[in-house]
């Protein structure tokens, strides 16, 4: 299994500012995932990252909003712009083992609050 | 109409009962089908996943998928304290493609 750690686990930001969560992995993976999970509800694909080229944003989500960035095989940053309090979620980065059989991992979670 | 619906809970079970979870989907195209647990502030641990239709056993829990009626479970057996956490159905389309999430089911387990 991969294990994934983010940071910040948890931060409290203003409306109007901007923060950026990093996904570390401990082993290279070819795609990683970034997901929204509201408060109550389930997880929302963001945005799929993999290495080498530019990520590709779901329906309802923009690069202006949400730059991820993946520099290498064992991370990524995801930056909420410009947050307002609907930005208020659970941020969760996921990798895909990339062997045959099906295996997804999720980080912990980055629990963001905007006042 | 969401693609995925997911018996919404919240589901109260005392120790050593059966515990059935069940979703049901619309889109045909999905050929794999994933369960995972989540405990509270934590992010999804993946229980068991089932390609295309049947039934798969690990231990205590039983995925079953019957596509023919776009439904899927899962079973626990003798259930535990410790399986007191949201469960959360996925489905895709393909290995490496992106997962649909249910809502999840809030399971308790009372000793």
């Amino acid at each position: 299994s991969a294990v994934i750690s983010q940071k910040p686990s948890r931060d409290i930001c203003q409306r109007g500012t901007s923060l950026t969560i990093q996904c570390q992995v401990d082993s290279q993976v070819t795609m990683m995932f970034w997901y929204r999970q509201q408060p109550g509800q389930s997880l929302t694909l963001i945005a799929t990252a993999n290495q080498g080229s530019e990520a590709t944003y779901e329906s309802g989500f923009v690069i202006d909003k949400f730059p991820i960035s993946r520099p290498n095989l064992t991370f990524s940053t995801l930056t909420v712009s410009n947050m307002s309090p609907e930005d208020s979620s659970i941020y969760l980065c996921s990798v895909d083992s990339g062997r045959g059989s099906y295996e997804q991992y999720f980080g912990p979670g980055t629990r963001l609050t905007v006042t | 109409q969401k693609e995925v619906e997911q018996d919404p809970g919240p589901l109260s079970v005392p120790e050593g009962a059966i515990v059935s979870l069940n979703c049901t989907y619309s889109n045909s195209a999905f050929q794999y089908f994933m369960w995972y647990r989540q405990y509270s502030r934590k992010g999804p641990e993946l229980l068991m996943y089932t390609y295309s239709s049947g039934n798969k056993e690990d231990g205590r829990f039983t995925a079953q998928v019957d596509k023919s009626s776009k439904y899927i479970s899962l079973f626990i057996r003798d259930s535990q304290p410790s399986d007191s956490a949201t469960y959360l159905c996925a489905m895709s389309e393909s290995r490496a493609g992106k997962s649909t999430f249910g809502d999840g089911t809030t399971l308790t387990v009372k000793p």
